[in-house]
């Protein structure tokens, strides 16, 4: 099984600020055919389902706000949001999809400063 | 638009099974899998398994082999997940998610409570 880590498992960051999080998969999840690779990232806030933020490592879903972005390939992955809101105040999650089980990573909390 | 709207909370004693069903609408339901992933209170999501509802094959995380069955139903375009022995471990919030890439509808969750 891929094993998913994501660092740090839990961040404070100032309003208007940039929040980076990291999630490291055990095996390469780029599908070399056709080089895309096989990892998402989530939003959950509390009491609710959790929301796609993006596909393919970088492709952001319909209606997500620019300040999310998705970087990296193979092994290790970064989401970012370039200014944080308010409403930003989540757990975040990546998951990769590339072979099954479709693991997760353990979760990173996100909080104001 | 896309919906998955999935069957109400449950209390379960140790050892019964428990049956959450998943409806979808909105979209060409043999055109995407479902998968079901769970979350006890306050922790991190795990992936149980997937569904096909074209042809019905699945697969399962290990962790659940010999214990989950998803299963659909094309006329009524609801999907099904059963969890058999169950244990008060298994206590948690069930969502099953359309994979469009990644997991990109989900349901509103179903909370399975199994207490004696």
């Amino acid at each position: 099984d891929i094993v998913m880590t994501q660092s740090p498992d839990s961040l404070a960051v100032s309003l208007g600020e940039r929040a980076t999080i990291n999630c490291k998969s055990s095996q390469n999840i780029l599908y070399s055919s056709n080089n895309k690779n096989y990892l998402a990232w989530y939003q959950q806030k509390p009491g609710q389902s959790p929301k796609l933020l993006i596909s393919w490592a970088s492709t952001r879903e319909s209606g997500v706000p620019d300040r999310f972005s998705g970087s990296g390939s193979r092994t290790d992955f970064t989401l970012t949001i370039s200014s944080l809101q308010a409403e930003d105040v989540a757990v975040y999650y990546c998951q990769e999809y590339y072979s099954t089980p479709y693991t997760f990573g353990q979760g990173t909390r996100l909080e104001i400063k | 638009q896309v919906h998955l709207v999935q069957s109400g909370a449950e209390v379960k004693t140790p050892g019964a099974s428990v049956k959450v069903s998943c409806r979808a609408s909105g979209y060409a339901f043999t055109s995407y899998d479902i998968n079901w992933v769970r979350q006890a209170t306050g922790q991190g999501l795990e992936w149980m398994g997937w569904m096909n509802p074209n042809t019905g094959k699945t697969s399962y995380a290990q962790k659940f082999q010999g214990g989950v069955t998803m299963t659909r139903d094309t006329s009524t375009t609801t999907a099904y997940m059963e969890l058999s022995s169950l244990r008060s471990d298994d206590t948690a919030v069930y969502y099953c998610a359309r994979r469009n890439g990644g997991l990109d509808f989900w349901g509103q969750g179903t909370l399975v409570t199994v207490s004696s």
